[in-house]
C-alpha cells in the first residue's frame, strides 16, 4: 500500500480482556516497529522486527505483551488481560532497513476501561 | 545511557517569524537522524532524515542541521505559518535500528 495502514484506529475494552492490533507494513519494508505513547509522553519502543531474524522483544513492558509478523509483512500485536496503564496510542513504523528514515501509521487509541 | 533531549518543551511565536527547534544527543554514534511532525491524536510524519556523513537537508521551508561531534541537531523553520502548529519529535537512529526519540517541542504559531 501507499503508506502504513493500522487497524482498529480506536479500540476500547474492558480490564482482563485481550486486545489484538493490526499493522500493514509499506510493501518492501523489510523492518517494522511497535512503539506505544501515553498520553503527553513520549515514545516507548516496544519490539522490533528484522527480515527474518528472531526480533527485538527488549521493549514489551511484560509478558502479557507479544507480537508476530507473518510471512514477513503484517504484523499484529497481542496484549493479554489488559490493564488501566495499557490505554495509550499504539504506533506502528516500517522501514527499508538501517539507513533509511521510518513511516508511521496514524495508531491505534487504545483505552481500557 | 542514550538520550535524546529536545529544547524548549514548547514554543509559541507570532505567525511568520523564522525559529529553531534544539535536539541533542548523548552518543554520537547515530547512524542517522530523523525529525517528524505529530498532530494532535494523529500518528508521526517524517520531515527530514539526516545521514551521518550529511551535514543538512532541506525541504520547502524546513532545514535541519546535523553536527555529530557536539551531538547536536537542530530544525529550521522559516516563515512560521499557524499550519505549522504540532510537536516535532527528532529520533537518533544507532546500529542495530535502535532509535531514541525525544520527548519533543510543542510549537504554536499565533495568527
Amino acid at each position: 500500500g501507499a503508506g502504513v495502514s493500522q487497524s482498529p484506529s480506536n479500540k476500547v475494552t474492558e480490564k482482563g480482556k485481550d486486545v489484538e492490533l493490526r499493522c500493514d507494513p509499506i510493501s518492501g519494508h523489510t523492518a517494522l516497529y511497535w512503539y506505544r505513547q501515553s498520553l503527553g509522553q513520549g515514545l516507548e519502543f516496544l519490539i522490533y522486527f528484522q527480515g527474518n531474524s528472531a526480533p527485538d522483544k527488549s521493549g514489551l513492558p511484560s509478558d502479557r505483551f507479544s507480537a508476530e509478523r507473518t510471512g514477513g509483512s503484517v504484523s499484529t500485536l497481542t496484549i493479554q488481560r489488559t490493564q488501566q496503564e495499557d490505554s495509550a496510542v499504539y504506533l506502528c513504523a516500517s522501514s527499508f532497513g538501517q539507513g533509511y528514515g521510518y513511516t508511521f501509521g496514524s495508531g491505534t487509541r487504545l483505552t481500557v476501561v | 545511557k542514550q538520550e535524546v533531549t529536545q529544547i524548549p518543551a514548547a514554543l509559541s511565536v507570532p505567525e511568520g517569524e523564522n525559529l529553531v527547534l534544539n535536539c541533542s544527543f548523548t552518543d554520537s554514534a547515530i547512524y542517522n537522524l530523523q525529525w517528524f511532525r505529530q498532530d494532535p491524536g494523529k500518528g508521526l510524519t517524517s520531515l527530514l532524515l539526516i545521514q551521518s556523513s550529511q551535514r543538512e537537508q532541506t525541504s520547502g521551508r524546513l532545514n535541519a542541521s546535523l553536527d555529530k561531534s557536539s551531538g547536536r541537531s537542530t530544525l529550521y523553520i522559516a516563515a512560521s505559518q499557524p499550519g505549522d502548529s504540532a510537536t516535532y519529535l527528532c529520533a537518533a537512529v544507532y546500529g542495530g535500528f535502535k532509535t531514541i526519540f525525544g520527548a519533543g517541542t510543542r510549537l504554536f504559531v499565533k495568527a
